[in-house]
């Protein structure tokens, strides 16, 4: 399996703040990495597809980039509703998830 | 508007078995590989198994195979996870989800139902 580490496991931000989420490979997956947003008891929300594409409806404050093993999901200016825990997931095998980014305002 | 909800979760005995059901409104269903996905409680998210849209293709995660069985029934629009041979760290909150395939094997989830709480004690 390839196992997905990401970084921080939680943080705390203001509002406005520029936030920004890594995740590591534990082999190339070259661009098949997705984000995830979860708010307490609901289901994930799927946030971007492909490193890089935003989902229908995603704000466009939300962002990813990165290739082969290393990625980073961006929060350009963080906003109340942004409370959640965020999860990236790579799609170049059976999938396996990262294991959590708690975001608190 | 997508919509998927899963029924059938609740609390089972240790060796006991389960079905989940996964039912759509808004897409037809039958146009779609979807999967099933848990989360332990306070845990992260393991995916469980896939079935393509005619539900020829299956394949499971290694945790699961042998005890538990995916199927879809297109006439209902729905998708069904039979689990069998329960064990205490069967214990989660299931998803289903609509799955866009893109590679022999990887996959991502662009909807998901809301979950269904299976507790195994």
């Amino acid at each position: 399996d390839i196992q997905m580490t990401q970084s921080p496991s939680s943080l705390s931000a203001s509002v406005g703040d520029r936030v920004t989420i890594t995740c590591r490979a534990s082999q190339r997956i070259y661009n098949y990495l997705n984000w995830y947003q979860q708010k307490p008891g609901k289901a994930p929300k799927l946030l971007i597809y492909g490193v890089s594409n935003l989902h229908s409806g995603v704000p466009s404050r939300f962002s990813g980039s990165g290739s082969e093993t290393d990625f980073t999901l961006t929060i350009g200016s963080l906003q109340p509703d942004d409370s959640a825990t965020y999860f990236c997931q790579q799609s170049y095998s059976f999938p396996t998830f990262g294991q959590g980014s708690r975001v608190e305002i | 508007q997508v919509q998927l909800v899963e029924s059938g979760g609740g609390l089972v005995k240790p060796g006991g078995s389960v079905r989940l059901s996964c039912a759509a409104s808004g897409i037809t269903l039958s146009d779609y590989y979807v999967s099933w996905i848990r989360q332990a409680p306070g845990k992260g998210l393991e995916w469980l198994s896939y079935i393509s849209s005619s539900g020829k293709t299956i394949k499971y995660a290694d945790s699961v195979k042998g005890r538990f069985t995916i199927s879809r029934d297109n006439a209902q629009n729905s998708v069904y996870l039979q689990m069998n041979s329960l064990r205490d760290e069967d214990t989660a909150v299931y998803f289903c989800a609509r799955d866009r395939p893109v590679t022999h094997d990887g996959r991502y989830f662009d909807y998901w139902g809301q979950g269904t709480l299976v507790t195994v004690s």
